[in-house]
């Protein structure tokens, strides 16, 4: 399994600010998730970003509050744009594996005030 | 429309025995099933999987099993250990990777 790490692994923001989520990954991957866990709630896919290309976006979010980077295989950015406290959430990027499984990384806890 | 559902937000088992964690879904296209365990302030963890094609598997303590006919699968973890105290998710695709999760079940073992 891939090893992933997240920066910053928890933040809290003033309302209407950005804030740009990393993920690092130890070894070249094609696909990379995002998703997003609210209070209580399950995950829910954001995104898929693959390199090279746009990320494609799930129904109920666009590019415009949460556009995503994917420079390489082993890199990709999230930001959290024009923040609200309902952005509060942890965020989470995974990688898919060798079947159809996904590696998650350590997540970021984002508050929002 | 929630496709894949864990109707039990807790569950409580003694150390040593079964714990069984339940998981239905509604997308027949679903051709894919993982479970994930979760500790607070980590990612899930992949625990074990299992393709449509087949109604049991099983991993050392882990065993998923797969009821098509009634769209529903199961995590039997035998026997239980104080570490196994999580939440667990289930999850399904159908065959483009794009994973639904079920809400999650919080699992107790208690000593």
């Amino acid at each position: 399994s891939a090893v992933i790490s997240q920066k910053p692994s928890r933040d809290i923001c003033q309302r209407g600010t950005s804030l740009t989520i990393q993920c690092q990954v130890d070894s070249q991957v094609t696909m990379m998730f995002w998703y997003r866990q609210q209070p209580g709630q399950s995950l829910t896919l954001i995104a898929t970003a693959n390199q090279g290309s746009e990320a494609t976006y799930e129904s109920g979010f666009v590019i415009d509050k949460f556009p995503i980077s994917r420079p390489n295989l082993t890199f990709s950015t999230l930001t959290v744009s024009n923040m609200s406290p309902e952005d509060s959430s942890i965020y989470l990027c995974s990688v898919d594996g060798l079947m159809n499984e996904q590696f998650f990384g350590p997540g970021t806890r984002l508050t929002v005030l | 429309d929630q496709q894949v559902k864990q109707n039990s937000p807790s569950l409580s088992v003694q150390e040593g025995r079964i714990s069984i964690l339940n998981c239905d879904y509604t997308n027949s296209m679903f051709d894919y099933f993982l479970w994930y365990k979760k500790y607070p302030a980590e990612g899930p963890t992949f625990l074990i999987s299992i393709s449509s094609i087949k109604d049991k598997n099983e991993d050392g303590r882990f065993t998923v099993f797969l009821n098509k006919s009634a769209k529903h699968l199961s995590l039997h973890i035998v026997p239980s250990q104080p570490g196994d105290s999580a939440v667990y998710f289930c999850a399904a695709s159908a065959g483009a990777q794009k994973l639904v999760f079920g809400q999650g079940t919080r699992l107790t073992i208690n000593p």
